[in-house]
């Protein structure tokens, strides 16, 4: 249990088109997801934090009117980035959260999509 | 936020024991360390996490020293598909249910044949 899945899992674009990159929880009702971007040779970079049917929660730095996020419903969230250029080419992961009781409350990551911007 | 330390990287031999440490001095009394992995352009995977206790799952185990300052993650057995980065991380709690995990540069694990 516990799948989360991305698509697409890869992504070319011609700068300043938008791109939408969609997040499933496939079996299991995701109360918080997030997104991150992670640059060649670095670290996962926390973008946003996104609630079901509430608004996302950027991290410092990250443009909101760029990376527009949306989780209309608990399964789904959705990363747009919006006119995109190249130095936005990178591999976005997101991951989904699901509340448990006790101290458990691990976050499920999805495979990735790189994205390519020409 | 507590931050962790890591070796950048390490080897291990195919079917030898792997085990890879992580400094967090600056831990809280209720932050716990979970241990992710990324083999190459892929998603984390989760691996394990514990708070006080020593933990062992059908992975890995994890070793908490008792003052919490550090720990080291045993692969017991490790084999060519455990090469990855591997992220020893201190959970933040953000609030009720949610909370962030904030990955630094991990320990590049290489496993030789």
């Amino acid at each position: 249990g516990a799948v989360v899945s991305q698509h697409p899992s890869r992504v070319i674009c011609k700068s300043g088109t938008s791109v939408k990159i969609e997040c499933r929880s496939l079996d299991f009702q995701a109360t918080t997801m997030f997104w991150y971007r992670q640059f060649p040779k670095q670290s996962l970079m926390l973008m946003a934090t996104s609630n079901e049917g509430s608004k996302a929660t950027y991290e410092q730095g990250v443009e909101k009117d760029k990376f527009l996020i949306n989780h209309a419903s608990l399964t789904l969230s959705t990363l747009t980035v919006t006119s995109a250029h190249p130095e936005d080419s990178s591999f976005y992961i997101c991951s989904a959260s699901r509340f448990e009781s006790g101290d458990r409350n691990e976050q499920f990551f999805g495979p990735g999509t790189r994205l390519t911007v020409l | 936020d507590a931050k962790t330390t890591q070796p950048p990287s390490m080897d291990c031999a195919e079917g030898r024991a792997a085990n890879l440490p992580c400094n967090h001095s600056t831990i809280s009394g209720n932050e716990y360390v979970y241990w992710y992995r990324q083999i190459h352009s892929q998603g984390p995977q989760y691996i394990i996490h514990g708070l006080k206790n020593n933990e062992t799952n059908e992975m890995a185990s994890l070793i908490i020293t008792e003052d919490r300052k550090s720990s080291t993650l045993i692969l017991p057995h490790a084999t060519l598909r455990d090469t990855a980065v591997y992220y020893c991380i201190v959970r933040v709690d953000s609030g009720g249910s949610n909370y962030k995990l904030t990955f630094g540069k991990g320990t590049l694990l290489t496993v030789n044949p």
